[in-house]
């Protein structure tokens, strides 16, 4: 299957502060990327979803300007937590889509912790 | 409103049984369905998709049914072993370009 890479896997930061997360698809163009967000024994939460060269799209109730979502390349889309607080601590996951029938490819996960 | 259930948080069942794993959905017309394997700290792993005109699917030790009049998805590991243990999550594309909306998951147990 395809891979996806996403970095870092894990992160500790303090409150007020930004984190990036990078999510690359390895060998094969992603024209779309997922954000989700999962919280402990839960599903996974769609935060966004990310087109290539346009703007995401954000599911009701994710701040847009809390989770800034960059898609510059089909094999790069980043995530960054703005301002980060407590509440924020979470497994973020990406993924990736290829054209066609709807799989998707997922990286490790992100674990943010926020001081 | 849209919903996906899988019958029990928690399934243990003994090496070498069949694992059955339950995926119900409501108000979805979905044009095929998938299912996903997740260990702890990590991603989820693509295992098989099935589409609503096949009735049921095969790959290696695991099967899945797909019941579109019951609104039904059955997941089968045949021979489990301990490795099989993790959280097994279907999921359904929601009508619209791309999206996947994910169940709440089984977390598998086999033990010995």
């Amino acid at each position: 299957g395809a891979v996806v890479s996403q970095h870092p896997s894990r992160v500790i930061c303090k409150s007020g502060t930004s984190v990036k997360i990078e999510c690359r698809s390895l060998d094969f163009q992603a024209t779309t990327m997922f954000w989700y967000r999962q919280f402990p024994k839960k599903s996974l939460m769609l935060m966004a979803t990310s087109n290539e060269g346009s703007k995401a799209t954000y599911e009701q109730g994710v701040e847009k300007d809390k989770f800034l979502i960059n898609h510059a390349s089909l094999t790069l889309s980043t995530l960054t937590v703005t301002s980060a607080h407590p509440e924020d601590s979470s497994f973020y996951i990406c993924s990736a889509g290829g054209a066609g029938v709807n799989i998707q490819y997922f990286g490790a996960g992100t674990r943010l912790s926020v001081l | 409103s849209q919903k996906i259930e899988q019958n029990s948080e928690a399934l243990n069942i003994q090496e070498g049984k069949t694992a059955t794993l339950t995926c119900n959905y409501t108000n979805y017309s979905p044009a095929y369905l998938q299912w996903y394997r997740q260990d702890p700290g990590r991603g989820p792993v693509f295992l098989l998709l099935i589409r609503e005109n096949e009735k049921e699917k095969r790959k290696e030790r695991l099967k899945v049914t797909f019941d579109t009049t019951l609104k039904q998805s059955l997941f089968h590991i045949t021979a489990s072993q301990p490795a099989d243990s993790a959280t097994y999550l279907c999921a359904l594309e929601d009508g619209t370009a791309s999206k996947l909306t994910f169940g709440t998951g089984t977390r598998l147990q086999v033990t010995l």
